[in-house]
């Protein structure tokens, strides 16, 4: 069956350490993964997107690698704050064309303690 | 500049009545999208509008959800019959390309 796995459990850390998130996927070849913010009561926020064929991308603290080997993105949020504190979507585009509808993961909530 | 809008922001139903909700996507924005979103879980697809047509309505979940774009911009989304199961944060998004997704607040619709 196909599956998009993120942490379900909150990821506490420590402001200024680096925080690392992850996205797995079982039988989807997406042509594209985006990442999202998503505070409590809110829509989310788009932060990154990267392509099949990018290993990685960077966005100021951000930085987002997407292996289609492994079936796996990462997310990165460097020199955390605690202004960093929601919950992290992954979402995969499942064809190359704009205008898809976006298949989300659960979630990842993070926590940045001062 | 103005972002996506959604009304209303809370929705109280009873089981079987049918509800309105409305999506203003940003201005010049051709794609919209309706994703629904339960309490901590990812937003769940369920229609995309390409212009005034549905280019995908995959997701929605039975006859009783249908969802109109009638001039291009504003979309409403409409629930029949609604049931305990319809409960949920209804997202609007819309996108000037079709990749990164604008996402409006949300409705929160409780059926009782």
């Amino acid at each position: 069956s196909q599956k998009i796995e993120q942490n379900s459990e909150a990821l506490n850390i420590q402001e200024g350490k680096t925080a690392t998130l992850t996205c797995n996927y079982t039988n989807y070849s997406p042509a594209y993964l985006q990442w999202y913010r998503q505070d409590p009561g809110r829509g989310p926020v788009f932060l990154l997107l990267i392509r099949e064929n990018e290993k990685e991308k960077r966005k100021e603290r951000l930085k987002v690698t997407f292996d289609t080997t492994l079936k796996q993105s990462l997310f990165h949020i460097t020199a955390s704050q605690p202004a960093d504190s929601a919950t992290y979507l992954c979402a995969l585009g499942l064809i190359k064309a704009a205008g898809n509808k976006l298949t989300f993961g659960g979630g990842t909530r993070v926590l940045v303690k001062p | 500049g103005a972002g996506v809008s959604q009304t209303p922001s809370n929705k109280v139903t009873e089981k079987g009545k049918y509800v309105e909700l409305r999506c203003d996507p940003i201005s010049g924005h051709t794609a919209l999208y309706w994703y629904r979103q339960s309490l901590g879980q990812g937003p769940e697809f369920l229609i995309y509008f390409q212009g005034t047509g549905a280019a995908d309505d995959s997701g929605l979940p039975n006859d009783r959800f249908f969802a109109v774009r009638p001039e291009g911009s504003v979309s409403t989304l409409k629930i029949q019959r609604t049931e305990r199961g319809d409960s949920a944060v209804y997202l609007c998004a819309s996108s000037p390309y079709g990749y990164e997704q604008y996402f409006g607040p949300g409705t929160r619709l409780t059926v009782t």
